[in-house]
């Protein structure tokens, strides 16, 4: 298995930008989770869907964060307008009842807002 | 609302000693996991290892054991004949149980522990 693919890698954008970051779970895992990593506040969740469901977006900063999962092979965080503070590591993790419930990573997007 | 704190920021050790990671974390629940992630350079979350908290018995993966104590909320991470592959960033984590509502399966980060492997 190819793992949770995560793209882009990288992304640097100017304040006031849209940014999309994308992610394709494992094949046959129902539940995604999209957590941001900074050095202040750390790992944190910020939406998790199941079943294409989203379940708790109690994360989601503002308004100006948006989660959607169109079908079970994909899934996009979009940040529009984009702001300095958005700066992070954003990652995108998969997992399924039958894998135990563990929680299977990508390689994360780096984000840059300048 | 759940809380995990790892005290150590950062810790060094011998290359082919034992280390041990602190880890405690602070639920009402009683159905939940508790993992430890590793994050090398590269970036990567890397599951090293995971603990159900209704098994007594410590869970163990190779070099890696865990020190799991249900009444103290402690759950502590030891890496035995340490190697230089083992530097790397590792957090604690713990996740709910039950139901899909909000707080359920979703991972509860510690801030992390440095851990440097010296030649």
């Amino acid at each position: 298995d190819a793992g949770v693919i995560q793209s882009p890698r990288h992304e640097v954008t100017e304040m006031g930008q849209e940014v999309t970051l994308r992610c394709k779970p494992i094949s046959g895992h129902n539940s995604l989770f999209w957590y941001r990593q900074t050095m202040m506040r750390g790992l944190e969740l910020l939406i998790y869907f199941n079943n294409n469901v989203p379940i708790d977006d109690s994360g989601m900063p503002e308004d100006r964060f948006s989660a959607k999962m169109p079908n079970a092979s994909f899934s996009t965080l979009k940040i529009q307008p984009s702001e300095p503070r958005d700066s992070a590591v954003y990652f995108c993790a998969s997992s399924s009842r039958r894998s135990k419930n563990i929680q299977y990573f990508g390689a994360g997007t780096r984000l840059s807002v300048l | 609302a759940q809380t995990v704190t790892q005290s150590q920021p950062e810790m060094s050790v011998q290359e082919a000693e034992t280390v041990t990671l602190s880890c405690t974390y602070d639920t009402s629940e009683n159905n939940y996991y508790l993992f430890w992630y590793k994050q090398p350079p590269s970036r990567q979350m890397i599951l090293v290892i995971r603990q159900e908290a209704y098994k007594q018995q410590n869970a163990t993966e190779n070099r890696f054991s865990v020190n799991f104590q249900k009444a103290a909320k402690s759950f502590s991470l030891k890496i035995s004949d340490s190697q230089l592959g083992d530097t790397a960033m590792y957090f604690c984590a713990f996740m709910k149980l039950g139901g899909s509502g909000a707080g359920s399966y979703q991972l509860t980060f510690g801030k992390g522990t440095k851990l440097s492997v010296i030649p």
